[in-house]
C-alpha cells in the first residue's frame, strides 16, 4: 500500500532561517500530494497540495514541488517565523481518496 | 462557516473503562471520518461514513471500538473496554462527498485527547 516517510523532528530553527522538511512517498499510480499543518491544540489544516508531477504547491510562503523521478515532495520556506512553529504532515492520496499520512515533523522556531 | 465540532477536548480514563467521543461535521457534509492519531505518528483512518452508512471500517478494531451516525449528521465513536494503547488523539473530519478528492473541503476538527491509565 501507499506509504509516506518524513524526516524525524524536531527541527529547531532561528527566526528568518531557511526551512526544509523532507518527504518521500511510495504509491501505485500517480497520487496527489499534500502538506498539512497542525498548530498546538488544533486540528490538521491543509497547507498546500500538488496533483501531478512537476506541480508546485504554495501557500503562506511555503512551497513544495512534486518530483516523480525522486518520489519526493519536500516542504521549503525561505524565512520562517515563530508563528510557523507547528507539526507538519506530508500525505499522499491515490485512487482511494483517503490520504496516507507521514509521522509528522515538529518545527520549533526561536526568536 | 462553522467548523467540525468535537467533544470532549480531553478525557482521562482507567483501562477497561468505556468512553465515547462526539463529532458534529460541517453542515451539509455527507462524509464523516474518524481518525486515530497516536503520539509521534500520523493520523490513521478508523472509519468512514457516507450519510448514515459505513463506507470503510477495515481499520476499526471492532472487538472494542464502535461508531454510529444514526441520522447522517453527528457521530459517536465508542471504546469499550479501553486499553492503554488506545491513548491517542481522536480526530473527526468531514467532506461534502467521499468522492471529493481529499484536497477539496476535507476539514478536520480539533480532536479529543484520550489518556488511558
Amino acid at each position: 500500500g501507499d506509504s509516506v516517510t518524513q524526516m524525524e523532528g524536531p527541527v529547531t530553527l532561528s527566526e528568518e532561517a531557511f526551512l526544509t522538511i523532507n518527504c518521500t512517498y511510495t504509491a501505485t499510480g500517480y497520487p496527489s500530494l499534500f502538506w498539512y499543518v497542525q498548530y498546538p491544540g488544533e486540528g490538521l489544516q491543509l497547507l498546500l497540495k500538488a496533483t501531478k508531477a512537476d506541480d508546485k504547491g504554495s501557500n503562506k510562503g511555503f512551497e513544495a514541488t512534486y518530483r516523480k523521478e525522486t518520489t519526493s515532495f519536500h516542504l521549503e520556506k525561505g524565512s520562517v517565523q515563530v508563528s510557523d512553529s507547528a507539526v507538519y504532515f506530508c500525505a499522499s492520496s491515490g485512487g482511494s481518496y483517503i490520504p496516507t499520512f507521514g509521522r509528522g515533523t515538529s518545527l520549533i522556531v526561536h526568536p | 462557516e462553522a467548523g467540525v465540532a468535537q467533544s470532549p477536548r480531553y478525557k482521562i480514563i482507567e483501562k477497561r473503562q468505556s468512553v465515547a467521543f462526539w463529532c458534529n461535521p460541517i453542515s451539509g457534509h455527507a462524509t464523516l471520518y474518524w481518525y486515530q492519531q497516536i503520539l509521534g505518528q500520523g493520523p490513521k483512518l478508523l472509519i468512514q461514513f457516507q450519510n448514515n452508512g459505513v463506507v470503510d471500517d477495515s481499520q476499526l478494531p471492532k472487538d472494542r471500538f464502535s461508531a454510529e451516525r444514526l441520522k447522517g449528521v453527528d457521530s459517536t465513536l465508542k471504546i469499550q473496554p479501553a486499553k492503554l494503547e488506545d491513548s491517542a488523539v481522536y480526530l473527526c473530519a468531514s467532506s461534502l462527498d467521499y468522492r471529493d478528492r481529499v484536497d477539496y473541503g476535507y476539514t478536520f476538527g480539533s480532536g479529543t485527547r484520550l489518556t488511558v491509565v
